[in-house]
């Protein structure tokens, strides 16, 4: 079993859209929760992230963590064309130096 | 913020010879650097952890006489394939490390590596 799983998607949705992206985890030691969004042939850029269990909201996107279900998800309203994109969940130890990554979900936002 | 720079974004090279692949940190000091294969379609991969003067530490399975990776300053972190073969065609792409928070990790843009 994967320590992160997340459905690869292909995900498509049409423009203003709310999409609903997520990843499971099974290692308990995780605490810090991070979002990337990769470009096609792109390296990753970091869109949001979170330590507690909670919601974080910034502009359009929402990042929520439910530690007691090891459950996280990226959250996007009124989804535009440019969010077409590779979204990966990434997380990290408390004393931890490497990002563990999730498959990467590929949204398409049609027109 | 915070910016990698990974160098060449492309290249293509015959098989069996040797490619260099540049990451630099432009406006930080990077002590630690990552290097990661990303397959189509497919998550990233960390083959190596690269910490500055001294060598570099491989995830399993990674063949570190034929990646080799030198990081010689704390802005210079370079992946070397050696003899490559077209099994080694991928995206490479490298992480420095510009805080020792747990949320600065900044990615270069990537290269693809073809071996013909």
């Amino acid at each position: 079993q994967k320590e992160v799983e997340q459905d690869p998607g292909p995900l498509s949705v049409p423009e203003g859209a709310i999409v609903s992206l997520n990843c499971t985890y099974s290692n308990s030691a995780f605490q810090y929760f991070m979002w990337y969004r990769q470009y096609s042939r792109k390296g990753p850029e970091l869109l949001m992230y979170t330590y507690s269990s909670g919601n974080k909201e910034d502009g359009r996107f929402t990042a929520q963590v439910d530690k007691s279900s090891k459950y996280i998800s990226l959250f996007i309203r009124d989804s535009q064309p440019s969010d077409s994109a590779t979204y990966l969940c990434a997380m990290l130890t408390g004393g931890g130096n490497k990002l563990t990554f999730g498959t990467g979900t590929q949204l398409k936002v049609e027109l | 913020g915070a910016v990698v720079s990974q160098h060449p974004s492309r290249v293509i090279c015959k098989s069996g010879t040797s490619v260099k692949i540049e990451c630099r940190s432009l406006d930080f000091q990077a002590t630690t650097m990552f290097w990661y294969r990303q397959f189509p379609k497919q998550s990233l991969m960390l083959m190596a952890t690269s910490n500055e003067g001294s060598k570099a530490t491989y995830e399993q399975g990674v063949e570190k006489d034929k990646f080799l990776i030198n990081h010689a300053s704390l802005t210079l972190s370079t992946l070397t394939v050696t003899s490559a073969h077209p099994e080694d065609s991928s995206f490479y792409i490298c992480s420095a490390r510009d805080s020792t928070g747990p949320y600065g990790y900044t990615f270069g843009s990537g290269t693809r590596l073809t071996v013909v």
